[in-house]
């Protein structure tokens, strides 16, 4: 069945340094797209970057770069540098082709705590 | 502005009491879905729509109920409320229903049901 998995409930990093945030799935569909997103206290849903299954390379997005290991089924998201504004609730999810429905299911969530 | 909005923010209901929360984008989106947002759950589906009247149900799907008439609007309905449907509500649009496009939400609501 279709799953993502977050195992880190909270984490904490110091201010300009790196941070990795896990993720891992499982799909049969070969078509899907993985996606990260930020949930700042204010409780909006942001877009951080996407990987699509066939991608050779891993997605960078300024800060935001996407580990992707596909034989693995890993999707880490790397902040570098982090700034305090970083602080947020950050959610991975999938997006299934048309084996999978089309469906979209999101992981628990990790919350990250940027101290100064 | 390219947006999708709910309607109501901040809403408290009585059990079963009919109520209808309201969706819409104007961005000529085909993909339209609802989530309900719950701590330590993450975000879950509850319904799809890829298109105009074509919708499909996602992980949650039960004690909800939505339409697709119009391509900008996807109404999520509550037919009778339960206090187990008290929850953050998220609706999203994305360009299309393929695997590559990320998603747009509105900026939520927050349903109470006493």
């Amino acid at each position: 069945a279709q799953k993502i998995t977050q195992t880190q409930p909270g984490m904490f990093v110091q201010e300009k340094e790196a941070v990795t945030l896990d993720c891992t799935y499982d799909t049969s569909d070969p078509s899907y797209g993985l996606f990260w997103y930020k949930q700042p206290s204010s409780g909006e849903m942001i877009f951080l970057i996407y990987q699509g299954s066939y991608d050779q390379q891993n997605a960078t997005e300024g800060r935001y770069s996407l580990n992707f290991q596909k034989a693995r089924k890993s999707a880490n998201l790397v902040i570098s540098a982090s700034q305090l504004g970083d602080s947020a609730m950050y959610f991975c999810a999938m997006r299934e082709g048309y084996t999978g429905g089309f469906k979209t299911i999101f992981g628990a969530g990790t919350r990250l705590f940027v101290k100064a | 502005e390219a947006q999708v909005t709910q309607n109501p923010r901040y809403l408290i209901t009585v059990t079963g009491k009919k109520l209808t929360v309201t969706c819409s984008q104007n961005m000529n989106h085909e993909y339209m879905s609802w989530y309900r947002q719950d701590p330590g759950l993450g975000l879950r589906q509850i319904y799809y729509s890829m298109n105009v009247e074509v919708t499909d149900k996602g992980d949650v799907p039960e004690g909800y109920k939505v339409s697709r008439k119009e391509k900008r609007n996807f109404p999520l309905i509550l037919e009778s409320p339960s206090p187990n449907q008290t929850s953050l509500y998220f609706c999203a649009s994305s360009i299309t229903g393929g695997p590559s496009t990320e998603a747009f939400f509105g900026q939520g609501t927050r349903l109470t049901v006493v």
